[in-house]
């Protein structure tokens, strides 16, 4: 059964304070990881897809990373506007729906 | 393309009622699903849709819950009877195709069953 972790559940910066979201995944053969940003009261919006490990995405202040077991979401000094809860998702060989992990919820204080 | 439209975005109703959510997925999008959303187990499938067939339903939990998709660009979630255990944020998301592609998410329809 493919599973996703993400850790922490909780993350609070300070504006500028640069970190790093993990999401730690098991899948029998990965077709695709996913990372998906969602603020409150709405849907999940979609931010990156990462195929193989050594893969790397940027946008703005967020860069996203893959290896075998495990993607990093590396926010490069946050502002507020940031805050957000940050998803990761798979989806495996078997072309099944994606699978979500809970999220880690970032507030970022100005 | 306005997106994946849901409706409606709040619904409370009490316990023992019929409740009937909707869902306009992106015009040609082969692919439907519908998840919940919990504080306690995050987002979960429930169903999805290909070219309007249901290919799995094993995430829905009970027999009061149903999902229909009578045409490509509409779908409902039915829950009957409701009960409190159900009040959640269900999201209908749809995809052009599974694989390397990413799902598109409507803006949720938040259910408080008291």
């Amino acid at each position: 059964e493919d599973q996703v972790t993400q850790s922490p559940e909780a993350l609070r910066l300070q504006e500028g304070e640069s970190s790093s979201l993990n999401c730690s995944y098991t899948v029998s053969g990965l077709r695709g990881l996913f990372w998906y940003r969602q603020d409150p009261g709405k849907g999940p919006e979609f931010l990156f897809t990462l195929y193989s490990a050594g893969e790397e995405k940027e946008k703005e202040r967020l860069k996203a990373t893959l290896t075998k077991k495990e993607s990093f979401l590396h926010i490069t000094a946050p502002k507020p506007e940031d805050s957000a809860t940050y998803l990761c998702a798979v989806r495996n060989s078997g072309n099944t729906p994606l699978v979500f992990g809970k999220g880690t919820r970032l507030s970022v204080i100005a | 393309d306005a997106g994946v439209i849901q409706s409606p975005r709040h619904e409370v109703t009490e316990m023992g009622q019929e409740v009937t959510l909707r869902c306009k997925p992106i015009s040609g999008h082969d692919y439907l699903f519908w998840y919940r959303q919990t504080m306690m187990r995050g987002l979960e499938l429930l169903i999805y849709f290909n070219n309007n067939v249901p290919i799995d339903d094993s995430g829905m939990p009970e027999d009061r819950f149903s999902a229909k998709m009578p045409n490509a660009s509409f779908s409902t979630l039915k829950i009957q009877p409701s009960e409190p255990r159900d009040s959640a944020v269900y999201f209908c998301a749809s995809d052009i195709r599974q694989g390397g592609t990413e799902a598109f998410f409507g803006q949720g329809t938040r259910l408080t069953v008291v």
